[in-house]
């Protein structure tokens, strides 16, 4: 069964620091991880997918993300973080079984970028 | 170049009422997902359908919940006799027609379903 774990509920950074959202997932096959972001009281923005090829995967408004297939993670990342940036973080997992095409997606981590 | 269009955005039933959400997708998408979203919980996939087809609706509730995506118009959910439980913030995505997995879905702005 295809699933993804965000271990961390809440993470807090300082402005003009690096931040990291952690994911790590469990399917069968080959995996089709993204990463969105939610704004209070808005629909779920995509910031990046990863489906094959460089492990590190560029995005929107500066995020990128790892894959590690050994790990079986799929961090997101900013090297600066902005107090904009601060919002509910979802990752996650395409259903692999045939005809199937839905997201799985973790509980979700919030984010808060500290002036 | 509109998104993924919900309406309304937010809806008050009481017990035992009907709920209608509506689901229009973007332009040149003609594959619809609805997924259910508790407070303070990731969203949980709930159907997945292309025009005038339900391709998936293994995390549909057997009863009071359907679907449709009709030939013309937006896709509606609907929920028969809404139950307190029901109350949840319910998002539509849409993706383009292609053959494989890797197309992104697109949200829309959700709409929450309260019920008294």
């Amino acid at each position: 069964a295809q699933s993804v774990a965000q271990p961390e509920d809440q993470v807090n950074v300082a402005e003009g620091n690096p931040l990291t959202v952690k994911c790590t997932y469990s399917v069968s096959g080959n995996p089709y991880l993204f990463w969105y972001v939610q704004y209070p009281n808005r629909g779920l923005q995509f910031l990046l997918k990863y489906i094959t090829g460089d492990n590190l995967v560029k995005g929107s408004y500066g995020f990128e993300a790892e894959f590690n297939k050994s790990q079986t993670s799929f961090h997101l990342k900013k090297p600066s973080a902005l107090v904009s940036d601060s919002a509910l973080y979802f990752c996650a997992v395409r259903d692999n079984h045939a005809g199937a095409n839905n997201l799985f997606f973790g509980t979700g981590t919030r984010l808060t970028v500290i002036p | 170049n509109a998104g993924v269009m919900q309406n309304p955005r937010h809806l008050v039933r009481r017990r035992g009422q009907e709920a209608r959400l509506r689901c229009s997708p973007m332009k040149g998408h003609s594959h619809v997902y609805w997924y259910r979203q508790l407070p303070e919980e990731g969203l949980k996939f709930m159907v997945y359908l292309q025009k005038e087809n339900i391709i998936d609706e293994s995390g549909m509730p057997k009863e009071r919940f359907s679907a449709e995506f009709p030939k013309e118009g937006p896709s509606i959910l609907r929920i028969q006799q809404v139950v307190r439980g029901d109350s949840a913030a319910y998002f539509c995505a849409s993706s383009a027609n292609t053959a494989g997995r890797t197309d992104t879905q697109y949200f829309g702005p959700g709409t929450r379903l309260t019920v008294l």
